[in-house]
């Protein structure tokens, strides 16, 4: 099992949409999970932190479920500019940070 | 600059040479991290530092990788005698490493590696 999973996608939605990406990661003693975007051929770039009781930044929404491993980010009201590969990291301790495969997401006129 | 710095931003090699990427940190972060970021793929951890040290090499594919950060600044990633499958862009990132784990990341634009 890969110690963070994610959906490839290509998730295609329509401006407006409302769309949300899983990742799930294998180690329980992980300690701190962002989202990151990366737009193409460009380095990635942090979009947010994820805590434990959630966090929102403006049309963008992130959650964790320790519980059941999973960190998931939602984006609302989405625009041309949100298509991108969004990818999920997971801090497993003492600074040895994993990313996902990314999720990429196309926003349709 | 403020940011992380990555030389050369392109490089094309033949098959079997040399190669050494460089990566200057953001000023004041001790922790730096190597990935190889391939198309289609999220980052792959390569190797981490922890001031002049490597806290975690454990991403290196193989013996042709190595990486030094002699003064804990400025990180060197060298392969030998590189193959076709080399062939990635390699990313460089930073962060404050205080051992606050929820420190962020900040990356380099990354240096192109084809090897023809």
């Amino acid at each position: 099992r890969k110690e963070v999973e994610q959906d490839p996608g290509p998730f295609n939605v329509p401006e407006g949409a409302t769309v949300a990406f899983n990742c799930t990661y294998s180690n329980s003693a992980s300690q701190s999970f962002f989202w990151y975007r990366q737009d193409c051929r460009k380095e990635p770039k942090l979009l947010m932190s994820v805590y434990s009781s959630g966090n929102e930044d403006g049309r963008f929404t992130a959650q964790l479920n320790r519980a059941s491993q999973y960190i998931s980010l939602l984006i609302r009201d989405s625009k041309l500019s949100d298509s991108a590969t969004y990818l999920c990291v997971v801090n497993m301790g003492y600074q040895k940070v994993t990313f996902g495969t990314g999720t990429k997401l196309q926003v349709i006129p | 600059g403020a940011g992380v710095s990555q030389t050369p931003s392109n490089k094309v090699t033949e098959k079997g040479k040399y190669v050494e990427l460089r990566c200057d940190p953001i000023s004041g972060h001790t922790a730096l991290y190597w990935y190889r970021q391939s198309l289609g793929q999220g980052p792959e951890f390569l190797i981490y530092f922890q001031g002049t040290g490597a806290a975690d090499d454990s991403g290196l594919p193989n013996d042709r990788f190595f990486a030094v950060r002699p003064e804990g600044s400025v990180s060197t990633l060298k392969i030998q005698r590189t193959e076709r499958g080399d062939s990635a862009v390699y990313l460089c990132a930073s962060s404050k490493g205080t051992g606050d784990t929820g420190n962020t990341i900040y990356f380099g634009e990354g240096s192109w590696l084809t090897v023809v």
